[in-house]
Formats: structure tokens, sequence, C-alpha cells
């Protein structure tokens, strides 16, 4: 299975902030990386799809890069409805992995 | 505006089968891979597998020898069975769509919380 590291695990950050996530694959899985949020209680929310497409309906703050096996979310300006979990998920091998998860808190 | 929800029994004994149902509304079951996820209580999201709307399935390796996805076009739902549960199975599972092209999740179900407990 392609394993999938995401850092950090936490981090605490204010509204207005400029927040990085990073996912790191064990191999290769071209741009078929894509990240999602979740909110206690809730289904997780596609944001980012083939390593660097924004999702419909999804705020322009979200964006996504890759460079090889390393890939980034990065909010711009964080707002109050962002303090949630991030995951990262590759759809390149089966079975597709998620990360463990970034939990953004204030 | 597509929906999914997830139906099916709370609890079940250790060695029984679990089933679940998802009903798709707001649009057509054709086309796309129709997924089952699950997130046991303090581990990560694990795919378990999917089905395409020709009843063509792909399944995590560490399930395939007790999953089973089904699909009923003409309801418009799609089933996962799981047999021979034990408490690792215990875990919020999702039904959710994948998008054929760059196989993403697009739309998911609330979620339902299985417990497997005597």
């Amino acid at each position: 299975d392609i394993q999938m590291t995401q850092s950090p695990s936490s981090l605490s950050a204010s509204v207005g902030d400029r927040v990085t996530i990073t996912c790191r694959a064990s191999q290769s899985v071209s741009i078929f990386l894509n990240w999602y949020q979740q909110k206690p209680g809730k289904a997780p929310k596609l944001l980012i799809y083939a390593a660097s497409s924004l999702q419909s309906g999804v705020p322009s703050r979200f964006s996504g890069s890759e460079s090889g096996t390393d890939f980034t979310l990065t909010i711009s300006s964080l707002q109050p409805e962002d303090f949630a979990t991030y995951y990262c998920q590759q759809s390149y091998s089966n079975p597709w992995t998620f990360g463990q998860g970034t939990k953004v808190e204030i | 505006q597509v929906q999914l929800q997830e139906s099916g029994p709370g609890l079940v004994k250790p060695s029984e089968t679990l089933s679940l149902t998802c009903t798709v509304s707001g649009g057509s079951i054709s086309s796309y891979y129709w997924s089952w996820i699950r997130h046991p209580p303090g581990k990560g999201l694990e795919c378990i597998g999917y089905i395409s709307y020709s009843g063509s399935t792909n399944y995590n390796p560490s399930l395939t020898s007790r999953a089973t996805i089904s699909v009923d076009t003409s309801k418009n739902q799609f089933s996962l069975k799981l047999r021979s549960v034990t408490a690792a199975d215990t875990a919020v599972y999702y039904c959710a769509r994948a998008h054929t092209t760059g196989d993403y999740f697009d739309y998911w179900g609330q979620g339902t919380l299985v417990t497997v407990s005597s």
C-alpha cells in the first residue's frame, strides 16, 4: 500500500494566518492526490483534486501544489470556518489511502 | 444536488455480517464509482472498495475476502456486506461517489456508526 504521511499532525493558528499542510507519498502517485476537510460529526468535504484543481464552490483561499511525492495544501488567510481536520488521499494505486490527518485549531 | 444516505443496523454481533445500503438521490447511479469508506475510532480513514454502475468492483486487498459491494440501478442504491465482523470493524461507515476521471470522492453520505459487540 502507498503510505501517505501528513505533517504536522496538528497546528494552532489564528484567523488571517497563512497555513500550510504537507502530505508525502511513499512512492509516486503522479497527480492523483486529493485534499478533504472534515468537521466533527460531518463527512469529509472535497477541497482539491488532482493535486491542484479547486473543487467547485470551494473558496479560492484554498490551493494545492505538488513537487514530486510532496504535496501541499495552503490556506492563504484562515477563516473561522476553516478550523477542522484536513486529509490527503491518493487515488493512484489500489487501495486508495488517506493520510492520518492534520487538525487545525485556534 | 446529489445526496447519499446510508442505512442499516447500528449494532452487529461478532462473527455476523454487517449490511449497509446507500441510497442515491438527485442524480443517476449511472456512471461514476460508488464507494464505501470507513473511519474507525481513533484511526484513519480506510477505503473499503467501490463498484461501477455496470457492476465491476475493486476492493481493498485487506478486506477483499470479507467484503462484497453490489449495485441496484433500478433503486438507485448500492450496498456493502462485510462478513465475519470483529470489534476491529467498529467504525463510522460512509458511502461516497468517486469520479471515474481523477478518482476523487466528490459527494459523501453523512456516515453511520456501526458497532460490533455482543
